[in-house]
């Protein structure tokens, strides 16, 4: 089984500043995704990164693939109370569609 | 496009009874998936399918969880007999051959007392 740690766990910030999720496996992946998930919802996919050492920006989020293909990170510049919720990351196998989730991390931006 | 479409949103059940979720895919995908998250353990894969065939139930915990997909527009998931501790929220996602990632249904969120 392939593992996915994330960290920090939670996340409590003040509007304007900046963040980073790390994620974190022993494994290599052939892609790895980002979902953010909020309340009484499904997560929804914010982007995948598919190439070792890819960055890929979505407005104020910048995800990176470690060159391993083995970890990634989230940063967010500048966060906004939009941006609360539950961060996911999650590992694509070489073989096939499963995903493998990592634990998440909690952000709350405070106005 | 509606999305997944996963029902019911809510289901309270006494223990010992049969629960059965249902989950309509996303028009063209042919991966379904179904999840369960709870607090303590994430987001687990319980069981997968590509073109309504099962590929990977080794995340379904015991033989009281089972799933169907009798056709590429629907797919069900049935607990019998339910548990306290199969309380948690399922998902269903689907995703195509595009790469574009999973899309996931608002979950339902099973209470078993």
């Amino acid at each position: 089984t392939q593992l996915l740690e994330q960290s920090p766990q939670f996340l409590s910030i003040q509007e304007g500043e900046n963040l980073t999720v790390y994620c974190n496996s022993s494994s290599v992946f052939s892609s790895l995704q980002w979902y953010r998930q909020e309340p009484g919802e499904g997560p929804v996919l914010l982007v995948t990164v598919v190439t070792g050492g890819e960055v890929k920006k979505l407005k104020r989020l910048t995800f990176q693939f470690g060159d391993a293909r083995k970890d990634s990170s989230l940063h967010i510049t500048a966060a906004q109370p939009g941006d609360t919720g539950l961060y996911l990351c999650a590992g694509e196998e070489a073989a096939g569609n499963k995903l493998t989730f990592g634990g998440g991390t909690r952000v709350l931006v405070k106005p | 496009d509606a999305g997944v479409i996963q029902s019911p949103r809510h289901e309270v059940t006494e223990m010992g009874q049969e629960v059965t979720l249902r989950c309509k895919p996303i028009s063209g995908h042919n991966s379904l998936f179904w999840y369960r998250q709870t607090m303590m353990r994430g987001l687990e894969l319980l069981i997968y399918f590509n073109n309504n065939v099962p590929i990977d139930d080794s995340g379904m915990p015991e033989d009281r969880f089972s799933a169907k997909m009798p056709n590429a527009s629907f797919s069900t998931l049935k607990i019998q007999p339910s548990e306290p501790r199969d309380s948690a929220v399922y998902f269903c996602a689907s995703s195509g051959t595009d790469n574009y990632g999973y899309t996931f249904g608002s979950g339902t969120r099973l209470t078993v007392v």
